[in-house]
């Protein structure tokens, strides 16, 4: 059975700060996507990264980055330059590749709190 | 483009009752999937329609059942509402071709169902 568990039920930090969030997933399938979405307090959770688990190179995408480390099962999301917009919860959520549906498996997600 | 819409938004049923949710898939998706997310939880996946058909299904009893149109919306139900059905269902749309497990979801603001 696949979990995804984020140890981190809310951070804390001052804007401009960066913040990593943790996430740490479990899966026997071999070829397996990973997800982070965001859930601002209007309820829709809105997509912001996806990487497949052949591909561990770790990109910025401007104030966002990720580290992907198959050999720990980590999926790392980290915000540089934190602005109190990023408040939010955010999940992270893991599929498998030959599933017959977008199945997400998603973590209990962490309450990010960016203050002035 | 218009995203994904869902009524109603709030919805106050007692122990029982059955109750209808709605979905209006974004514009393009011929995929929706359904989600209950319980308070402090993530998302946990009920089941996907593709082509009026469902097509996967999670850990959820048969009394949460499904239909989608021919216009690709779509509608969740539920019978003999529980106290623990109170929950956020959310519905996602999304392009079904390929490999579902890549598919990125979008998502509704969803309907905060509350069973006295």
């Amino acid at each position: 059975a696949q979990k995804v568990t984020q140890a981190q039920t809310e951070i804390s930090v001052v804007e401009k700060e960066d913040v990593t969030l943790d996430c740490v997933y479990e899966t026997r399938d071999t070829t397996y996507y990973l997800f982070w979405y965001k859930q601002p307090p209007s309820g829709e959770l809105v997509f912001l990264i996806r990487r497949n688990s052949f591909d561990e190179q770790n990109e910025i995408s401007g104030r966002y980055s990720w580290n992907f480390q198959k050999s720990t099962s980590s999926f790392n999301f980290t915000i540089t330059a934190s602005q109190v917009v990023d408040s939010a919860v955010y999940f992270c959520a893991l599929s498998e590749a030959a599933g017959t549906a977008s199945k997400l498996t998603f973590g209990t997600g962490t309450r990010l709190q960016v203050t002035l | 483009e218009t995203g994904v819409t869902q009524s109603p938004t709030h919805l106050i049923k007692t122990r029982g009752q059955q109750v209808t949710l709605r979905c209006s898939s974004q514009s393009g998706h011929n995929t929706v999937s359904w989600y209950q997310q319980a308070l402090g939880q993530g998302p946990q996946f009920i089941f996907q329609y593709y082509r009026e058909e469902e097509n996967g299904r999670g850990n959820f009893p048969p009394r949460f059942s499904g239909l989608q149109f021919p216009n690709y919306s779509s509608e969740l139900n539920v019978n003999a509402l529980e106290l623990d059905d109170s929950a956020l269902y959310l519905c996602a749309s999304s392009l079904g071709q390929g490999a579902y497990g890549a598919n990125v979801l979008t998502f509704g603001a969803g309907s905060r169902l509350t069973v006295l």
